[in-house]
């Protein structure tokens, strides 16, 4: 069970936008900011988003993330068939004297 | 370029230690936190523990406190986890990943990851 919320599932076709939600509580993203990252199976993860809505170089802007309240979300416009993956969501929980928590995880199929 | 290299994954048994390095360079290793973070076979992704830049501040999850111990050697751009009592709930890859942890956690890089199997 993990401490984010994220749906098992998303999908679109090439050129959709698609979003993904990751639900949390007041001891994680509604003090701390929210970060994505993008694992293609069988590699590892690799980072899409942090502070809520900044890019890492190199990513397209195609990726945009926000946070309102407990919740944050990742929006993928114009998708492309390299954008399947799994994606996931994480902060810092200030419970348990600190902790840093990921969601379960979002498998993102273009269809 | 920045790269991260995991080592020193394997396959022990129950109860047994590894310990795992992560090679660092491209980069000014000392100036940044580090993390390790662990996938279970089909799972998802896991914190297992973070250390500062001096190694002056340790953080572990719950399921790993007591038995693994992060550490850092600047000199050698290397960090550590060294794992003991190991159970099979523990078998994972485990990825390091340069960033920091906290209220505004930015975790921007990550190894290939070292794969990690406790079984008899």
């Amino acid at each position: 069970q993990s401490v984010l919320t994220q749906p098992p599932s998303a999908s679109g076709t090439p050129g959709q936008r698609v979003t993904i939600s990751c639900s949390g509580s007041s001891s994680n993203i509604g003090v701390n900011t929210v970060n994505w990252f993008q694992q293609i199976p069988g590699t590892a993860p690799k980072a899409l988003i942090y502070s809520n809505n900044q890019r890492p170089s190199g990513v397209p802007d195609r990726f945009a993330g926000s946070k309102s309240g407990t919740s944050a979300s990742l929006a993928i416009s114009g998708l492309q068939s390299e954008d399947e993956a799994d994606y996931y969501c994480a902060a810092w929980d200030d419970s348990l004297n600190g902790r840093w928590v990921f969601g379960g995880g979002t498998k993102l199929t273009v269809l | 370029e920045v790269q991260l290299v995991e080592s020193g994954g394997g396959l022990v048994k129950p109860g047994g230690s590894l310990r795992l390095s992560c090679a660092a360079s491209g980069f000014t290793f000392r100036s940044y936190d580090m993390n390790w973070v662990r996938q279970a076979p089909g799972k998802g992704l896991e914190w297992v523990s973070s250390i500062g830049k001096t190694g002056s501040y340790t953080f572990y999850a719950d399921s790993v406190k007591g038995r693994f111990t992060i550490s850092r050697d600047n000199a050698k751009n290397s960090l550590y986890l060294q794992m003991n009592s190991l159970r099979a709930e523990d078998t994972a890859v485990y990825y390091c990943a340069r960033g920091s942890v906290g209220a505004t956690t930015v975790v921007d890089y990550w190894g290939q990851g070292t794969l990690v199997t406790v079984s008899s």
